[in-house]
């Protein structure tokens, strides 16, 4: 099966600046790399996601890059704030089961 | 954005009993999941359905079986709950054409 390496586990970071989250995957098939945003008590949510036809997506002030070769992928914050303090999951699909594989997490403090 | 319930919300259960959780979707999306997640381990596959009557393993089965009596419901089922098995499950829906799981609220089981 697919295998996701999630790091860091734990970002600290000052109010106004950058995170970045950098997962990694195994299956060479999979397509379609979603990243969920988990607030305490909650469910988890999508926050943005990237296919394997793209290399770069942007949103509102997050960024995804997407890098085959190297079968990674990355999350970025920019200008980050107290309420981006959360816990964040990226994931993997192959194309074979359509399951997705997660990644255990990175808990993401913004200190003001 | 897909509306996904689960009951009960909280359960406490004894060793050795039988415990049934269930998840409703009202969006009419045939794939349907189990995660549970625990402190370290993000969220793991337990069981996924494709549709009404179909059920496949995921990738933590041991101990646990799944019913899709319906495109609507999808329950999991703990014949012999294990203190292990305390955590919080998640059910999640997602269209087979689209990529996107929808999750619900979670259900905390402590099993004592």
């Amino acid at each position: 099966g697919e295998q996701v390496e999630q790091l860091p586990s734990i970002l600290r970071v000052q109010e106004g600046s950058s995170a970045s989250i950098n997962c990694t995957y195994e299956n060479s098939a999979s397509n379609y790399f979603p990243w969920y945003k988990q607030e305490p008590g909650e469910n988890p949510k999508l926050i943005i996601d990237i296919r394997s036809n793209m290399e770069r997506k942007q949103t509102q002030g997050l960024i995804v890059l997407l890098d085959k070769k190297a079968k990674r992928f990355s999350l970025h914050i920019t200008d980050t704030q107290p309420g981006d303090s959360a816990m964040y999951f990226c994931a993997a699909r192959g194309t074979n089961t359509g399951k997705l594989t997660f990644g255990d997490g990175t808990v993401l403090t913004v200190k003001p | 954005e897909a509306a996904v319930t689960q009951s009960p919300r909280n359960k406490v259960a004894v060793t050795g009993g039988k415990v049934t959780l269930s998840c409703n979707q009202t969006n009419n999306h045939n794939n349907m999941y189990w995660y549970r997640q625990d402190t370290g381990h993000g969220l793991r596959l337990i069981h996924y359905s494709y549709g009404a009557g179909s059920t496949e393993k995921g990738d933590i089965p041991d101990g646990y079986k799944a019913s899709r009596p319906s495109q609507e419901n999808f329950s999991l089922i703990l014949e012999l709950a294990t203190p292990s098995q305390t955590s919080v499950y998640f059910c999640a829906s997602g269209d087979v054409n689209q990529d996107t799981q929808y999750f619900g609220p979670g259900t905390r089981l402590l099993v004592l």
